[in-house]
């Protein structure tokens, strides 16, 4: 199984909303990222952890929380967003075997709209 | 100075056409991946390289580490090609953080 899942496919949400983003995989791998990515850009490193600790935070507003509840699941809890975030938010995963030729596995994204 | 640069930027072909992608960059790495992204979807690693070259079906990837430089071949292009196609490489010591292309949108033709 070499597939990283993404819950869900669309989200619309109000400025007050709270809602929360979901990515899973079984691949055995402890390194998981969030990438936001808009239109015709690169994607952009919000948070990475590796075995499950925080190990990147990219100066992302707080208005955007990752929790990483075990190896194969990582959250991304979304409160009080604003408009500008509407994006495309990627999962992916990778080893973390170091040497700086892991290979990351995406998940499909959740595009986001903040109303 | 960007340490990446991409060409071409957008590249249109017809069906059936050798399509080059290349990618240069001005910093030392281990290894650069080439990774496809189709209009809305997730993105798919294809490649990743550290010397040499490699193939997959229809898709040829080589890089030269000592020029710096590294680039994305298709044969026989097909429709289904049609998506942006990025190199990436892990820059500054992390393992984590990854240095992204522009990226090049290509469309094939029927």
């Amino acid at each position: 199984d070499t597939e990283v899942t993404q819950t869900p496919k669309h989200l619309v949400m109000g400025m007050t909303n709270k809602k929360s983003l979901k990515c899973e995989q079984h691949m055995g791998h402890r390194a998981m990222y969030w990438y936001k990515q808009k239109a015709k850009k690169p994607p952009e490193l919000m948070f990475v952890y590796s075995y499950e600790k925080l190990s990147i935070n990219e100066s992302v507003p707080s208005r955007f929380s990752p929790e990483c509840p075990n190896s194969s699941l990582l959250n991304l809890h979304l409160h009080a967003l604003q408009p500008e975030d509407s994006a495309l938010y990627l999962c992916a995963s990778s080893q973390a075997r170091g040497g700086n030729t892991d290979t990351q596995y995406f998940g499909p994204g959740t595009r986001l709209t903040v109303l | 100075k960007n340490e990446v640069e991409q060409s071409p930027q957008n590249l249109t072909a017809q069906e059936g056409e050798f399509i080059t992608i290349n990618c240069s960059y001005s910093v030392g790495i281990s290894a650069l991946h080439w990774l496809q992204q189709h209009p809305g979807g997730g993105i798919v690693s294809l490649f990743m390289l550290s010397s040499g070259k490699k193939k997959h079906g229809r898709l040829i990837a080589t890089i030269n580490i000592q020029e710096k430089h590294s680039s994305l071949h298709i044969t026989a292009s097909h429709p289904r090609d049609s998506a942006v196609y990025i190199c990436a490489f892990y820059s500054g010591g992390s393992n984590y953080k990854l240095t992204f292309g522009k990226g090049t949108l290509l469309t094939v033709n029927p």
